[in-house]
């Protein structure tokens, strides 16, 4: 069964720092991985895809990596802001559980002025 | 419609009742997507929609939940009996091809009281 984990649990930095979120998951016959952004209350944002014979996926200030064979992803935030402030969410697909989503519990971000 | 779309925002019912949730999702979507998410957890999930059919329902808790996507749009999540072990988050996501990027609904506030 494929599990995911996401570290730290939360961080809190000051504006314009850049920072790395992690995440890990257990089966890497994955199919996709995806970083989702979640504000309170509101549904999920899907920042990020990477294919599975993909290594990284870029977008403005965000860059999202990925080793397959490890097991392990991370986003990278360049110059956060304020406004990146929310609940970062990392979901793998498997090759054998289709389009099936597993989600880790998430890294929740403050991005202090 | 320009998003998903989920009503109601909040449902708020006795143990016992039975409830049905509702999902638009984006024009053209093929696949939709039913998750449930507890607070401070990832989102799990529990159906996929491709079209008409369910593709995969292994992630339904039990025989109380049921879904329906009759004309291939709009999807129903049906739950019977409620129990105050079915109070979460009920998300909707769908997407234009299987495996391709999800876009989520708000969600719908599920209290059992």
């Amino acid at each position: 069964k494929q599990e995911v984990t996401q570290i730290p649990a939360a961080l809190s930095v000051p504006e314009g720092e850049n920072l790395v979120l992690n995440c890990s998951f257990t089966d890497s016959a994955i199919y996709n991985l995806q970083w989702f952004r979640q504000d309170p209350g509101k549904g999920l944002t899907s920042l990020l895809l990477i294919q599975s014979s993909q290594r990284e996926q870029t977008s403005g200030r965000l860059n999202a990596s990925l080793d397959k064979s490890s097991g392990r992803s991370t986003l990278y935030i360049a110059a956060s802001q304020p406004g990146d402030s929310a609940t970062y969410l990392c979901a793998v697909s498997g090759e054998t559980s289709g389009s099936r989503l597993t989600f880790g519990e998430g890294t929740q971000l403050t991005v202090n002025p | 419609g320009a998003g998903v779309s989920q009503t109601p925002s909040n449902k708020v019912t006795e143990k016992g009742k039975y409830v049905e949730l509702r999902c638009d999702p984006i024009s053209g979507h093929t696949a939709l997507y039913w998750y449930r998410q507890s607070l401070g957890q990832g989102p799990e999930f529990l159906i996929y929609f491709q079209g008409t059919g369910a593709a995969d329902d292994s992630g339904l808790p039990n025989d109380r939940f049921f879904a329906v996507r009759p004309e291939g749009s709009v999807s129903t999540l049906k739950i019977q009996r409620t129990e105050r072990g079915d109070s979460a988050v009920y998300l909707c996501a769908s997407s234009l091809l299987e495996f391709g990027k999800l876009f989520f609904g708000s969600g719908t506030q599920l209290s059992v009281l």
